[in-house]
């Protein structure tokens, strides 16, 4: 069974702090995708990363940074420096890789609120 | 790339009403897939095409769902006698799979449809 735990149900920081979502998995599979999207109040999932499993090097896209930890099943994404934009429920995400079927599995969500 | 397109964006019914929600993928992508998401949850698995065959389903997916993709192209998902648990936003999404060079493609959302049963 496959599992993926976001505790952080509701996060609300000021303006330009940086703030980190957590994201821990549970697989018994050797290889899978993590993904982390972005649900704006508009309703649309908005992708922002996928790492594989073989690739544990952490990425860093602009404000974003993501740590990715086999050793502890957590992948892990930060936002440096928020802003009001970055407003949004944010799911992380798993899926096993069989014949490229990405039938992901999504934690509950963290909601992020930045206020000015 | 106009992004996956969804129809209607939001439908209420009443309960033993049948619905059908359609979605357009992206132009290229050979693959469709359709997730449920309840209120406060993450989104669930339904089911997903490669071209036009349905090449698996989630028990979540009762009799009374079923979903087309006839032409490899758009989609339809079709709710028979609506039950009040059905209400919830139902995702579509795209993804390009090469069987060649194994790329997949990340998982494109639409909007999704919004159904109040009530």
């Amino acid at each position: 069974a496959q599992k993926v735990t976001q505790a952080q149900t509701e996060i609300s920081v000021v303006e330009k702090e940086d703030v980190t979502l957590d994201c821990v998995y549970e697989t018994r599979d050797t290889t899978y995708y993590l993904f982390w999207y972005k649900q704006p109040p508009s309703g649309e999932l908005v992708f922002l990363i996928r790492r594989n499993s073989f690739d544990e090097q952490n990425e860093i896209s602009g404000r974003y940074s993501w740590n990715f930890q086999k050793s502890t099943s957590s992948f892990n994404f930060t936002i440096t420096a928020s802003q009001v934009v970055d407003s949004a429920v944010y799911f992380c995400a798993l899926s096993p890789i069989i014949q490229g079927a990405q039938k992901l599995v999504f934690g509950q969500g963290t909601r992020l609120t930045i206020n000015p | 790339d106009t992004g996956v397109s969804q129809n209607p964006r939001h439908k209420i019914t009443k309960r033993g009403q049948n619905v059908t929600f359609r979605c357009d993928p992206i132009s290229e992508h050979n693959r469709l897939y359709w997730y449920r998401q309840t209120l406060g949850q993450g989104p669930e698995f339904l089911t997903y095409f490669q071209n036009e065959a349905q090449l698996e389903k989630s028990r979540l997916l009762s009799d009374r769902f079923s979903a087309e993709r006839p032409k490899g192209s758009f989609s339809t998902l079709e709710i028979q006698r609506t039950e009040q648990g059905d209400s919830a936003m139902y995702l579509c999404a795209s993804s390009l799979w090469g069987q060649r060079t194994p790329s997949i493609s990340p998982l494109h959302f639409g909007n999704g449809t919004r159904l109040t049963v009530t």
